[in-house]
């Protein structure tokens, strides 16, 4: 079973709210990843990180920011949601590539901007 | 276009049934992952792999590198397998987040 743990699990909120949505992992894993995905549609990247004060931005903008201060926490920011942030977002985590790239994904959160 | 292609995109089996699915790629990899998606939307990850063929239970993923094309089976298909089926490559050239792409998915129904 995967220790990696993402809250809330479901967000309803208005437009121009901040939100944080959490991500937490106690396997150690230097790299972890935020994932954007809409209903019926393939993951796409929004932020990833290799280490502690390491965070790039993915393959698909967003207005979302992230941090990773600790090696086991890497929190997504939207600093005024609107109703385009509506989705679900995955975190992962990966111990590194080659036989350590197994990937472990948290449950989801599944974002609705009003 | 892109770099993953799933088929079928949906399929709808009796409990029981040999299941496959297939993952089509046009890139050079180092990795094939075969993910499972619940309704839930939580991820799961089934097999990871660059060569050959891994068994787990009731799955089975298989990979050949020469015609970029894996499959996952599943023998004595059950309801408890309905899910999303997702196929992803770790890309050589590397990029962003170790260059991973995502197929769109298979979505699986498994009846009684």
């Amino acid at each position: 079973e995967a220790d990696i743990y993402q809250t809330p699990r479901y967000l309803v909120i208005g437009t121009g709210k901040k939100i944080t949505l959490e991500c937490s992992q106690t396997m150690g894993h230097d790299k972890m990843y935020w994932y954007q995905q809409d209903p019926g549609m393939e993951l796409h990247l929004i932020h990833y990180s290799y280490g502690v004060n390491s965070t790039e931005k993915g393959d698909l903008s967003s207005e979302s920011t992230v941090s990773r201060i600790r090696t086991e926490h890497f929190p997504l920011t939207l600093e005024s949601a609107r109703p385009s942030h509506t989705s679900q977002y995955l975190c992962a985590s990966s111990a590194g590539t080659g036989v350590a790239g197994e990937l472990f994904f948290g449950e989801g959160s599944r974002l609705t901007v009003l | 276009k892109n770099e993953v292609e799933q088929s079928p995109q949906n399929l709808t089996a009796q409990e029981g049934e040999f299941i496959t699915i297939n993952c089509s790629y046009s890139v050079g990899i180092s990795a094939l992952h075969w993910l499972q998606q619940h309704p839930g939307g939580g991820i799961v990850s089934l097999f990871m792999l660059s060569s050959g063929k891994k068994k787990h239970g009731r799955l089975i993923a298989t990979i050949n590198i020469q015609e970029k094309h894996s499959s996952l089976h599943i023998t004595a298909s059950h309801p408890r397998d309905s899910a999303v089926y997702i196929c992803a490559v770790r890309s050589l050239r590397g990029g962003g987040a170790d260059g991973l792409t995502f197929g769109k998915g298979t979505h699986l129904i498994i009846q009684p």
